[in-house]
């Protein structure tokens, strides 16, 4: 049972280049997150799927794009990367909407945009 | 808008007793709660209040008052291992995130 992971760790992108990060739970769970944190700061949220078919925008949405996969996996679409992106994403799950208080964390995807 | 703040940061010592705060701007939250995360890891579910008044579990305890909108986590018999940063977190269908508490507990 890995919980939540998240592909790649690390990357360096040239700023105007795009990436996917992927997002992939193995609990069954039906509402995932996508959260941006920058250096010293608290966890944003970017979108939230609180259901398979479903997505919606969060605090930041700006600047990307998701895709609920099927029930597993949520993935993160940069179309073009800038400098303000660079941070670290996290990837969350919750069994359902009603219990988003209490979300599963996968280790985060530390992106670096020059 | 939505918005939790928290102190920025606390300091104690080992054995000691530590309370972090949150206060929120926002009216719709179903409950409140926190989390824990190491330097370099991912942060980690600590407990919530769906309800006003204390929950308690183990050497931590959340408490919330709705009327205040306001809550704290109550760390007790403080560890080095307890040195993280806490995050408190307003829900209704997705978490809302408040500015972080980075505590450094001393020897």
């Amino acid at each position: 049972n890995a919980g939540v992971t998240q592909t790649p760790k690390f990357q360096v992108l040239k700023t105007g280049q795009s990436m996917t990060l992927q997002c992939a739970q193995d609990m069954n769970h039906n509402s995932m997150y996508w959260y941006r944190q920058d250096p010293g700061m608290g966890l944003r949220l970017i979108y939230y799927s609180a259901s398979e078919g479903t997505t919606d925008k969060g605090e930041v949405p700006n600047g990307y794009n998701v895709s609920r996969l099927n029930k597993r996996e949520f993935s993160l679409r940069l179309e073009s990367a800038a400098p303000s992106q660079t941070s670290v994403y996290f990837c969350a799950s919750s069994a359902h909407r009603d219990r988003a208080y209490e979300q599963y964390f996968g280790p985060g995807t530390r992106l670096t945009v020059t | 808008g939505q918005s939790l703040e928290q102190p920025s940061e606390v300091t104690a010592v080992e054995g000691a007793i530590v309370q972090i705060n949150c206060t929120y701007q926002t009216s719709g939250f179903y409950g409140l709660s926190w989390y824990q995360q190491h330097d370099g890891g991912a942060p980690t579910f600590l407990s919530y209040n769906a309800l006003d008044g204390l929950e308690e579990t183990g050497r931590f305890s959340s408490f919330l008052s709705r009327s205040d909108s306001y809550g704290y986590l109550l760390l007790q018999e403080l560890q080095m291992k307890d040195s993280a940063s806490y995050f408190c977190g307003g829900n209704t269908d997705k978490l809302i995130f408040g500015t972080g508490t980075r505590l450094q507990v001393f020897p």
